[in-house]
């Protein structure tokens, strides 16, 4: 099973800054087979990025995803209000499809 | 679009089965891999099992609960998880990963 390591825990930022989350894969992800979502409370997880680098379908372009192999990483240009929540990163290249244990992105 | 709605008993009461439906809208159910997803409260996801036509794959840490399920007839993924425990008690959701995600149904294992 491949384990997905996110850091930091939290990340306490003021709307306008620069956001970068990480997360490392205990084995490689099989073809970037990766991606990154977004949850708020409540909610259903929202894909953000899929295979590494592609921008889900009416993602905002201060969305990043970059990385390969075991490294990964999601940086957001400049948060905006609705930026704060909790975000997972997940591989799904190896069975079984895991996740991350989350990187809590709250107001400053 | 394809729209996921899961639907099934809120409460389950411990040693009993958990059946969820989750119905898709949208498109056909054999163009897509199908996964049942959860969340214990305050949790990771937790990746339970996929379908895509006849072919499935389990979570080794759930494979002997789990059966996974589709009827093309009414557009629709089931799952089963037997011998339920309080730590199955988890939002579950139905999803095509990575892209469609049901809105999730919280599951409470309590007598």
């Amino acid at each position: 099973e491949i384990v997905l390591t996110q850091s930091p825990g939290t990340l306490s930022l003021s709307p306008g800054e620069r956001a970068t989350l990480y997360c490392r894969a205990s084995q490689s992800v099989y073809k970037n087979y990766f991606a990154w979502y977004l949850q708020k409370l409540g909610q259903a997880p929202r894909l953000l990025i899929h295979g590494a680098s592609s921008r889900a379908t009416g993602i905002a372009d201060r969305f990043t995803g970059s990385g390969s192999g075991t490294d990964f990483t999601l940086t957001i240009s400049r948060l905006e209000p609705e930026d704060f929540g909790v975000y997972y990163c997940q591989q799904y290249g190896s069975s079984p499809v895991t996740f991350g244990g989350g990187t809590k992105v709250e107001i400053k | 679009q394809v729209h996921l709605q899961e639907s099934g008993p809120g409460l389950v009461k411990p040693s009993e089965t958990l059946s969820l439906t989750c119905s898709v809208s949208g498109d056909s159910i054999s163009n897509h891999y199908w996964s049942w997803v959860r969340q214990p409260p305050g949790e990771r996801l937790e990746w339970i099992a996929y379908i895509y036509n006849s072919r499935t794959d389990f979570n080794p840490s759930l494979k002997s609960r789990v059966t996974i399920s589709v009827d093309t007839s009414k557009n629709q993924i089931s799952l089963r998880l037997t011998s339920v425990t309080a730590a199955d008690t988890a939002v579950y959701y139905c999803a095509s990963i990575p892209q469609y995600w049901g809105q999730g149904t919280l599951v409470t294992v309590s007598s």
